[in-house]
């Protein structure tokens, strides 16, 4: 199965950029870079998708390595409303595993 | 336009029982998928269907589960018979499908506990 690892839980305040690193060392060639959010009690939202370089939405930044073997999702400016699971995918058109995901908690 | 519609939205069952849980992806979706996710675990793929064929179906435990997408719309995914294990949301999402990238597009799950 397609793994990444990202870090558990990170904290951050209210007004800050936070950045969460997903690490996939064996990515294949065919694999786009996806990142969800999921709050409690419902399903993942799609927040961005890349396959290399920098991509830009208007509410995350993705960067990707030349190497791809990992990516970083940019969270400009949070709010307390972005407090929730953030899951990093690599995938195509299968094998769309998510990893345990990264809690992010926006403190006042 | 009408995202994925799951139902039921909770169900309560005694172990041995039997439980289905119904999905209705996006119009035009090809690509129909049903997770798993365990509470504090990210969600585990369970079957794949490509229009109405089985795309992946390798973590399905087909002792217990089963899963049909017939005509290629909504799907129907089947528990019988229950473990207390079995206690999850089943979340159910949909994409265009095709290769190359695909964005899922989940319901709001349904929320399975097993006594």
């Amino acid at each position: 199965l397609a793994k990444t690892t990202q870090p558990i839980s990170m904290d951050s305040y209210e007004g800050q950029e936070v950045n969460i690193t997903c690490s996939h060392n064996n990515i294949a060639t065919n694999d786009y870079i996806t990142w969800y959010q999921q709050f409690p009690s419902q399903g993942p939202r799609f927040i961005i998708q890349g396959y290399k370089t920098k991509v830009t939405n208007e509410v995350a930044s993705l960067f990707i390595p030349a190497d791809r073997k990992s990516s970083t999702l940019s969270l400009p400016r949070v709010s307390l409303s972005d407090t929730a699971v953030y899951y990093c995918l690599r995938g195509s058109a299968r094998q769309l595993t998510f990893g345990s995901g990264t809690q992010l908690t926006v403190l006042p | 336009e009408a995202g994925v519609a799951q139902s039921p939205r909770y169900k309560i069952i005694e172990k041995r029982q039997s439980v289905a849980f119904w999905c209705n992806p996006i119009s035009g979706h090809a690509t129909l998928y049903w997770y798993q996710q365990i509470l504090g675990q990210g969600p585990k793929l369970l079957i794949q269907f490509q229009n109405n064929g089985v795309v992946d179906d390798s973590q399905l435990p087909k002792d217990r589960f089963s899963a049909e997408r017939l005509k290629g719309v909504d799907s129907t995914l089947k528990i019988q018979p229950a473990k207390l294990e079995d206690s999850a949301v089943y979340l159910c999402a949909s994409s265009l499908g095709g290769t190359g990238a695909n964005v899922l597009t989940f319901g709001a799950g349904s929320r399975l506990t097993v006594l």
